[in-house]
């Protein structure tokens, strides 16, 4: 597509309870990132996929976080058994990669979510 | 690991007067850096960036930043601001080891009449 998209936009849901989000990134673009940018704050990094290798998921906050990525297409990010300090809107990125590593990050909209 | 420091947590300015918002990185090597706007409700959207030669980057609505290896920083300017210009601006740099950007935190500016 012509940007990232973000799905849902805004997301409430209550203590206890899976989400899920999910990011289509710019076609052609191999390489996509997480970040979690919470109330006034900067953001955070949460994961990173680069075509076939294996995630660098060094960002994760703990076990209740995961993600996936289909080929080099769409990404699902999953919180389990969401807590309140989860609220944030996600952003998820995608970029080309240039062998200098100064890859250039497109950004979605976000997900914003609530935990009642 | 690669870090960014954004000194101004809130900066104020009036109408047409000009703008710098510092940005402070930590590397050993030449750096990648960025500095993206955040309107609001809105993603983050690049304004320029940084990778080698000149050291003066021109971006986009009239912004420019300055890259200056002997005092660490990549501070971005503007002549004259306008009411527009008011969102957060965040400056990152490449984290070569995770192959993603680290963030500074982020300068909020407002802009008065």
């Amino acid at each position: 597509g012509a940007g990232v998209s973000q799905s849902p936009s805004n997301k409430v849901t209550e203590k206890g309870k899976d989400v899920e989000l999910r990011c289509d990134p710019i076609s052609g673009h191999t390489a996509l990132y997480w970040y979690r940018q919470r109330l006034g704050q900067g953001l955070e990094f949460l994961i990173y996929f680069q075509g076939n290798s294996a995630p660098d998921k060094s960002g994760l906050p703990s076990d209740r976080f995961s993600a996936e990525r289909t080929g080099e297409s769409v990404s699902t990010l999953t919180i389990q058994r969401t807590q309140q300090e989860d609220s944030a809107v996600y952003l998820c990125a995608s970029s080309l990669v240039r062998v200098s590593g100064a890859n250039v990050l497109t950004f979605g909209a976000g997900s914003r979510l609530t935990v009642l | 690991a690669q870090s960014v420091t954004q000194p101004d947590i809130h900066i104020t300015v009036s109408e047409g007067a000009s703008l710098e918002l510092r940005c402070n990185y930590s590397y050993g090597a030449t750096p990648y850096l960025f500095w993206y706007v955040q309107s609001p409700g809105q993603g983050l959207q690049l304004l320029l960036k940084y990778f080698s030669g000149d050291t003066l980057v021109q971006g986009i609505k009239g912004f420019e930043a300055e890259f200056k290896r002997s005092q660490s920083s990549f501070n971005l300017r503007k002549p004259s601001v306008h009411w527009s210009d008011a969102a957060e601006y965040f400056c990152a740099v490449v984290d070569t080891g995770r192959r993603a950007l680290t963030f500074g935190s982020g300068t909020r500016l407002q802009v008065q009449p």
